[in-house]
């Protein structure tokens, strides 16, 4: 079946800890993005990548870094530099990079800061 | 720029009674619409979308939603609600031709609870 896979599904950290966070999609996807939620916050995105080895930072990057070595994976890294790291993140992807086209989500990692 | 606001972050409904959850966005330029829901603990399934052709668009587990261009909304109903909608649905947008600069924008999320 094809889809996203995160792991882990739950995640504790000590402060000052870097911690990275894996999603894979089986989907032939060109487009991936990482999401954090927060309770009443909704969805914020993170980065997104559009093609391999390119990505631009969404509204909430400072604190978090991606690479994107190959079309299947989108690992986020949550840096110490990240002040309140405490939240659900959610990867997603889509077939390209156009408004139409749905975004698919993975069932998401819980990260804890201890 | 574009910004959806959810009204209510909390609705309750008897099982079999009408769904409405309400969305309305703003967005300089044509939008594209999308509800989805996410279930405790999961990630987010897509509802429904509207991409500019019926204003009506009818999705998954009997849900539709109305685009009202003057209203600047798109409320999500269902005639009869089931247990098994119980659940936080978030409504997006993004801008039409926005070619290249894809972002999806979420609204803050409403809970929907079921009463027996």
């Amino acid at each position: 079946d094809g889809g996203i896979t995160q792991s882990p599904k739950y995640l504790f950290r000590k402060e000052g800890q870097n911690v990275t966070l894996s999603c894979e999609q089986n989907l032939n996807h060109d487009a991936m993005y990482w999401y954090r939620q927060d309770p009443g916050q909704g969805l914020r995105l993170i980065y997104y990548s559009q093609i391999v080895n390119d990505f631009q930072k969404g509204d909430i990057a400072e604190g978090y870094s991606v690479s994107r070595e190959k079309k299947e994976s989108f690992p986020l890294t949550v840096t110490s530099a990240q002040k309140n790291p405490t939240a659900f993140y959610l990867c997603a992807s889509s077939m390209r990079q156009l408004s139409y086209n749905e975004q698919f989500f993975g069932p998401g990692t819980r990260l804890t800061v201890l | 720029a574009q910004s959806v606001t959810q009204l209510g972050s909390h609705v309750s409904v008897s099982e079999g009674a009408l769904v409405l959850l309400r969305c309305n966005y703003s967005s300089s330029v044509p939008p594209y619409l999308f509800w989805y829901v996410q279930y405790p603990n999961q990630g987010l399934q897509l509802l429904l979308k509207y991409t500019s052709a019926a204003t009506l668009v009818k999705g998954i587990n009997g849900f539709e939603a109305e685009f009202k261009k003057s209203e600047t909304s798109f409320h999500l109903t269902k005639p009869s609600a089931h247990m098994s909608d119980a659940a936080e649905y978030f409504c997006a947008v993004t801008g039409a031709f926005n070619f290249g600069n894809e972002k999806l924008t979420f609204g803050t999320g409403t809970r929907l609870t079921i009463i027996p």
